[in-house]
């Protein structure tokens, strides 16, 4: 069965410091793609990277990047440079389908960015 | 363009009711999925529409159900509710081809207390 493990209940980091978000995915497909999201507190999920099993290089956008080590079947997320406004909870997650439009969560990690 | 718009936002029911949650796609999506998030269970996924019909379904009871609408809008229906079922009730949408790449795009949320 697929499963996604986050294994961080929550971070602490202060102002302009990087953070490492760790994850862990377990998975039979050799298809499937690697999602990270972010929750503020009013709810929505927004997007923040994506990650192939068949991508070469680590996806990174901006101040995330991806670290993709698939033998160790590890999905950490990156945040360079924290803001403030990156306090939120963080959820990863992997597709259930080809499609990429069903997506199983891992339970979260709740950072905090202080200044 | 507008966003994933999901309603109500908020709303109490008791025991044994049911509720009808609705959900406007991003004008041009034909992919509706739905999800639960929950404290203790965290988010987990519901079922997956695609031109009206249900293409993926999570592991949940019969009392969970859903539909699309030619206009790509969904509703899902709870009915009998429990008290586990209060939560946050997630809507995504996409275009819902195949291929990986994010694009996923999540609402607000309609957020269900049941008494």
């Amino acid at each position: 069965a697929q499963k996604i493990t986050q294994t961080q209940p929550g971070m602490f980091v202060q102002e302009k410091e990087a953070v490492t978000l760790d994850c862990t995915y377990d998975t039979s497909d050799p298809s499937y793609g690697l999602f990270w999201y972010k929750q503020p507190s009013s709810g929505e999920m927004i997007f923040l990277i994506y990650q192939g099993s068949y991508d070469q290089q680590n996806a990174t956008e901006g101040r995330y990047s991806l670290n993709f080590q698939k033998a160790r079947k590890s999905a950490n997320l990156v945040i360079s440079a924290s803001q403030l406004g990156d306090s939120a909870m963080y959820f990863c997650a992997m597709s259930l389908n080809q499609a990429g439009t069903a997506l199983i969560f891992g339970k979260g990690t709740t950072l905090s960015v202080s200044s | 363009k507008a966003g994933v718009t999901q309603t109500p936002r908020y709303l109490i029911k008791t025991r044994g009711q049911q509720v009808t949650l609705s959900c406007s796609p991003i004008s041009g999506h034909r992919s509706v999925s739905w999800y639960q998030q929950t404290p203790g269970q965290g988010l987990q996924f519901l079922f997956e529409y695609f031109s009206e019909t249900q293409r993926n379904k999570g592991n949940f009871p019969g009392r969970f159900s859903g539909r699309q609408f030619s206009n790509s809008r969904s509703e899902m229906n709870v009915s009998t509710l429990e008290l586990g079922d209060s939560a946050l009730y997630l809507c995504a949408s996409s275009f819902g081809t195949i291929g990986f790449g994010g694009e996923l795009f999540f609402g607000e949320g309609s957020r269900l207390t049941v008494l």
